[in-house]
Order: structure tokens, then C-alpha cells, then sequence
């Protein structure tokens, strides 16, 4: 199974909106709608932000959406805040292994 | 609120077997509905999903390591366990233990890749 495609980098300045895309397959992200996004600052664990393309877990602020559209996923930060620097990742159920495959990370930077 | 701790060996020789235990508190290992989950991420790169095993005691691998890979669950001590045979410097990450919720339909039962308890990581170095 191949890792999902993201862009290595983005960036945004406080106040401003920026989306992440993830690109992957019919066996994976096209063909299902269980995309998840992840947030991780250095040295930390993951955060689970977004499941399901569009769902946010509990407590997670309401600047972070998802959506889908074909083979590609996309989480969209409004509003962006310093404390939203960070690595960003997106996974997939694929059917190829019936298992999980990730995207290869995002560095946002607020500028 | 589930809680996750990883714990083992942090440098292990190449060619040895990599052992890593995930002792999970806040709820049982043996309840329905969860992923017990091995994810790494070498240093500087991104994550990598090494496998879970379910309720059941059923497991799915990342196919690449698939030959080298045993996940297991110790129902008594409420943990998981990871072994990772033959290891090389390209083993060399870290592990991350997590849970997420799996979906069943008939009788068949599978994640979606939604991991929402981590535990905080633990670095295994493979070198002689």
C-alpha cells in the first residue's frame, strides 16, 4: 500500500484560512468516507482533529473542517492562531490490506 | 477516558526481536468496539501503521511488514503487545501504541483509521 499524498508545506498568517489536501486512490481514499486528519507538535503524540472526512472528536475547536471530493481529501484551518503550527497528517481505510495508510505529513507554519 | 503507556526495550540489536507492551487503564482491553494499535514514525519522517488487533484477537498488518510482525493482546494484565522480528536501523522510530473505534458488519470488523487515544510514544533504537 502507498502512503497518501500531501503537500510537504503550507503556511497562513493569524486570522487567515488554509486547506491541506491528501490525494489517494479508489482503494482508499476515494472509495470510502473514513479519512481522518491528525495534528502533531513537536515531541507530542498525534491529535485526532477530523474522522470520517467531515466529523470532529469532542473538544476540538470548530476552525478545523474536512471534506472530500473524489480521490482527494482536504482539512480546511480558519482562522488560523500560532498554536495551530504544527505537523498535520490524514489516514484512510484501504481495502488493499484492509488496514490503515497515512498521508506523509504537512508542516503548517503561521507566519 | 482511556489511557495508553507504552513500555520496553528502547535499543535493541539488529537481527533481534523488537518487544513493545501497551498497558491501557480507563477501560478493558476485552470490551467490543475498539482497535488495539501499533503506529511508528522514524525520526524527522511521518507515521507509519504498523498493525491492530480487535476483540475478537483478530489482526491486520501494514503488508510491508507483515512477515515480521505479532500483535497480541494479555487480557489478564489489560495490555497489548508488539513484536517486531529481524530488525534493522530502518526500525529504528517511535512507537506508538493507540485505540480507535472499529466498525463490524457481517461479522467481519475493521478500523477506518481513526486512532483518538495515543499513547506518548516511546523511542526504540536498533543498533549493535
Amino acid at each position: 500500500q502507498s502512503a497518501l499524498t500531501q503537500p510537504a508545506s503550507v503556511s497562513g498568517s493569524p486570522g487567515q484560512s488554509i486547506t491541506i489536501s491528501c490525494t489517494g486512490t479508489s482503494s482508499d481514499v476515494g472509495g470510502y468516507n473514513y479519512v481522518s486528519w491528525y495534528q502533531q507538535h513537536p515531541g507530542k503524540a498525534p491529535k485526532l482533529m477530523i474522522y470520517d472526512v467531515s466529523n470532529r472528536p469532542s473538544g476540538v475547536s470548530n476552525r478545523f473542517s474536512g471534506s472530500k471530493s473524489g480521490n482527494t481529501a482536504s482539512l480546511t484551518i480558519s482562522g488560523l492562531q500560532a498554536e495551530d503550527e504544527a505537523d498535520y497528517y490524514c489516514s484512510s481505510y484501504t481495502s488493499s490490506s484492509t488496514g490503515v495508510v497515512f498521508g506523509g505529513g504537512t508542516k503548517l507554519t503561521v507566519l | 477516558q482511556l489511557q495508553l503507556q507504552e513500555s520496553g526495550s528502547g535499543l535493541v540489536k539488529p537481527s533481534q526481536t523488537l518487544s513493545l507492551t501497551c498497558a491501557v487503564s480507563g477501560g478493558s482491553i476485552s470490551s467490543g468496539g475498539y482497535s488495539w494499535s501499533w503506529i511508528r514514525q522514524p525520526p524527522g519522517k511521518g507515521l507509519e501503521w504498523i498493525g491492530y488487533i480487535y476483540h475478537s484477537g483478530s489482526t491486520y498488518y501494514n503488508p510491508s511488514l507483515k512477515s515480521r510482525v505479532t500483535i497480541s493482546v494479555d487480557r489478564s494484565k489489560n495490555q497489548f503487545s508488539l513484536k517486531l522480528s529481524s530488525v534493522t536501523a530502518a526500525d529504528t522510530a517511535v512507537y506508538y501504541c493507540a485505540s480507535g473505534p472499529i466498525y463490524c458488519t457481517g461479522g467481519v470488523c475493521y478500523s477506518h483509521g481513526s486512532f483518538d487515544y495515543w499513547g506518548q510514544g516511546t523511542l526504540v533504537t536498533v543498533s549493535s
